[in-house]
């Protein structure tokens, strides 16, 4: 157990449709990041946050959106989905942010687009 | 850009023998860090070692190791012993770090398959 949470497990929705992705960081991180893993692209960073404020971006789209609040859990939004949106979305964790030696990986959300 | 190259799609070992994972990689950069996981059938990404691009001598977790040669750019994982329970995609992943937000990311290699055999 890495020691960050990822909720939900499975999500099943239609195409057109929103959802949440929700990432609790291990205790005492103040970094999240979100990746992206599907077959054919490979693992993909979408995004990081660092102490509530946006500090690098990856090739996340427009249609999704991401925020990380106060008591520094995250929140992965992906709307107007596609059938190609379908992934297992990780979220991730670090101390801090630039240089670090550890970034542990929460157990990801299966997300499939129908 | 930084570039990770894992050649091996797909590796086979016997059971308490070693074996060596190629991690090449790509990046103008003086300061990185290289990382290695491993993702079982299961999903999980299980963090295994890291390698600093100032560190000078090779990092060592446990069974694994990383055979780190800075001029050639690679970050090799070596798994000594191997056991059933190693059989799982392994990732070499590269940190990237952007000096005007002291943001960062990982960016992976397309990862190998490594199967033990009994």
């Amino acid at each position: 157990d890495s020691g960050v949470t990822q909720t939900p497990k499975h999500l099943i929705t239609a195409t057109g449709q929103r959802v949440t992705l929700r990432c609790s960081p291990r205790s005492g991180d103040l970094s999240v990041y979100w990746y992206q893993q599907s077959l054919d692209q490979g693992l993909q960073f979408l995004i990081q946050y660092y102490n509530g404020e946006e500090r690098a971006k990856g090739n996340i789209l427009e249609r999704f959106s991401a925020q990380q609040f106060p008591d520094l859990h995250s929140e992965l939004n992906l709307s107007s989905l596609e059938l190609g949106d379908s992934a297992l979305y990780f979220c991730a964790s670090s101390v801090r942010t630039g240089e670090y030696n550890e970034q542990f990986f929460g157990p990801g959300t299966r997300l499939t687009v129908l | 850009a930084q570039k990770i190259t894992q050649t091996q799609p797909g590796m086979f070992v016997q059971e308490k023998e070693a074996v060596t994972l190629d991690c090449t990689y790509d990046t103008s950069d003086q300061s990185y860090g290289l990382f290695w996981y491993k993702q079982p059938s299961s999903g999980e990404m299980i963090f295994l070692i890291y390698q600093g691009s100032y560190d000078e001598q090779n990092a060592t977790e446990g069974r694994y190791s990383l055979n780190f040669q800075k001029a050639r750019k690679s970050a090799n994982l070596v798994i000594s012993a191997s056991q059933l329970g190693d059989s799982a995609m392994y990732f070499c992943a590269m940190r990237e770090t952007f000096q005007e937000t002291s943001g960062s990311r990982l960016t992976f290699g397309e990862g190998t398959q490594l199967t033990v055999n009994p």
